[in-house]
């Protein structure tokens, strides 16, 4: 079974601040990683799909960036708002197998 | 969500009883997938399709079964539910798949809170 870690497993921020995450996956075999934004009573809805070694993705004030050679993804978030609070979720593929997800981070964004 | 739709969205069954939730999607997607979530587990892979009458196991695929006999529904069966099951169910689709690679993101559907009594 592919292992998928996040971490924090849970971070509290104020508003206006900046913050990231990680996400470790394996070196070995990669194929893409996504990252989901998953709201409280909402379903998971996809952020980015992550390819290649040294991709940057962003959308608005939230980027992404990918190192496959080690195993890691950051997502930040760049003056959180308290719109952002939510659970993100990061999922590997070795392109022969579904997405393995992680367990995610639960941001609270404070105002 | 626009696309897929799961029912019921709520349901509590007694130990025993086989019980079907259904995953329905209006986007023509080969790939759909079940998905369970608990407390402390994430989202964890119970059965997906890659096509019609084409299914596979997951890592918790254990008292589960499923069925896609057109393109447009997925259902998942506990054949004989436990407390054990009781859980948050998500059907997920995608465009692109397992073999081909998941580099299109998953839609999911709204999800369906089973409780096993």
């Amino acid at each position: 079974i592919l292992n998928v870690e996040q971490s924090p497993q849970s971070l509290h921020v104020q508003e206006g601040d900046s913050t990231n995450f990680t996400c470790s996956f394996p070196s070995s075999n990669f194929y893409a990683l996504h990252w989901y934004r998953w709201e409280t009573a909402k379903s998971p809805e996809a952020l980015f799909v992550m390819t290649l070694n040294g991709d940057e993705k962003k959308k608005g004030r939230i980027s992404a960036t990918l190192n496959t050679k080690e195993g890691y993804s950051y997502l930040y978030i760049k003056g959180s708002q308290p719109e952002d609070s939510a659970t993100y979720l990061c999922a590997f593929t070795s392109g022969n197998t579904p997405l393995v997800f992680g367990k995610g981070t639960r941001l609270s964004v404070i105002a | 969500d626009a696309g897929i739709t799961q029912s019921p969205r709520h349901k509590v069954t007694e130990t025993g009883t086989p019980v079907t939730l259904r995953c329905h999607q209006t986007e023509n997607h080969r790939y759909m997938y079940w998905y369970r979530q608990d407390p402390g587990h994430g989202l964890r892979l119970i059965h997906y399709s890659y096509g019609v009458k084409d299914t596979d196991k997951g890592e918790v695929s254990d008292g589960y079964s499923v069925s896609r006999s057109k393109t447009e529904d997925f259902l998942l069966t506990l054949e004989s539910a436990t407390s054990s099951q009781t859980s948050v169910y998500f059907c997920a689709i995608s465009e692109s798949g397992a073999g081909t690679g998941e580099r299109s993101g998953y839609t999911f559907g709204s999800g369906t809170r089973l409780t096993v009594v």
